[in-house]
């Protein structure tokens, strides 16, 4: 039952280093999403997918890059992280169509970058 | 733009009923849902409303009203594990796509 898995659950990084928070479903979910989580703010949706070699960027993209060459994996990468970063990320997955209860998040990564 | 607005803080008593407002300003719209996170969890799904009116589910209580843009979680019967944060997120016509709001605190006391 492992649902949407998300690793590392915790990393530190200094600035200007890269990294890629991987996300994983075996749902079979046509849809993925990263969301970050700031104190605050609520979360603010990264970057999207509704399927294999479709992405899009949602409200915060910049500073993050994402690709989709599988259904099942959506990883998010950091290409020179910043202080800025320091945050909490969500990996989403749903189904296609409308049902409520299809979004399921990943258990959360906390990023912090010095 | 979006702009989806609840209160920071609540606080309530064991036992006691409590509502939680939203109210939303988006481009789009296909649907309101209702999380709950916990400090270090991920959010958890309670609710979803698409239409106006009221979806019933145990303890938890949600209505929509589409014209006026507003939204409230009732929860009955307090318990302390109600503790928590509860986030109100509108889905954009798109896919599936979710704006949230900053998330209300509520702290049950006994």
């Amino acid at each position: 039952n492992a649902g949407v898995t998300q690793t590392p659950k915790f990393q530190v990084l200094k600035t200007g280093q890269s990294m890629t928070l991987q996300c994983a479903q075996d749902m079979n979910h046509e849809y993925m999403s990263w969301y970050r989580q700031d104190p605050g703010m609520g979360l603010r949706l990264i970057h999207y997918s509704v399927g294999a070699g479709i992405t899009d960027q949602g409200e915060v993209p910049n500073g993050y890059n994402v690709s989709r060459s599988t259904t099942e994996d959506f990883p998010l990468r950091l290409l020179s992280a910043a202080p800025s970063q320091t945050s909490v990320y969500f990996c989403a997955s749903s189904r296609r169509g409308q049902k409520a209860d299809t979004i399921y998040f990943g258990e959360g990564s906390w990023l912090t970058v010095v | 733009g979006q702009n989806i607005d609840q209160p920071t803080e609540m606080t309530a008593t064991e036992g006691a009923i409590v509502q939680i407002n939203c109210t939303y300003q988006t481009s789009g719209f296909n649907g309101l849902f209702w999380y709950q996170q916990h400090a270090g969890e991920a959010p958890t799904f309670l609710s979803y409303n698409v239409l106006d009116g009221l979806e019933e589910k145990g303890r938890f209580s949600s209505f929509l009203s589409r014209s006026k843009g507003y939204s409230y979680l009732l929860l009955k019967e307090l318990q302390m594990k109600d503790s928590a944060s509860y986030l109100c997120a509108v889905r954009a016509e798109y896919g599936n796509k979710l704006v949230f709001g900053a998330g209300t605190i509520l702290r049950v006391k006994s």
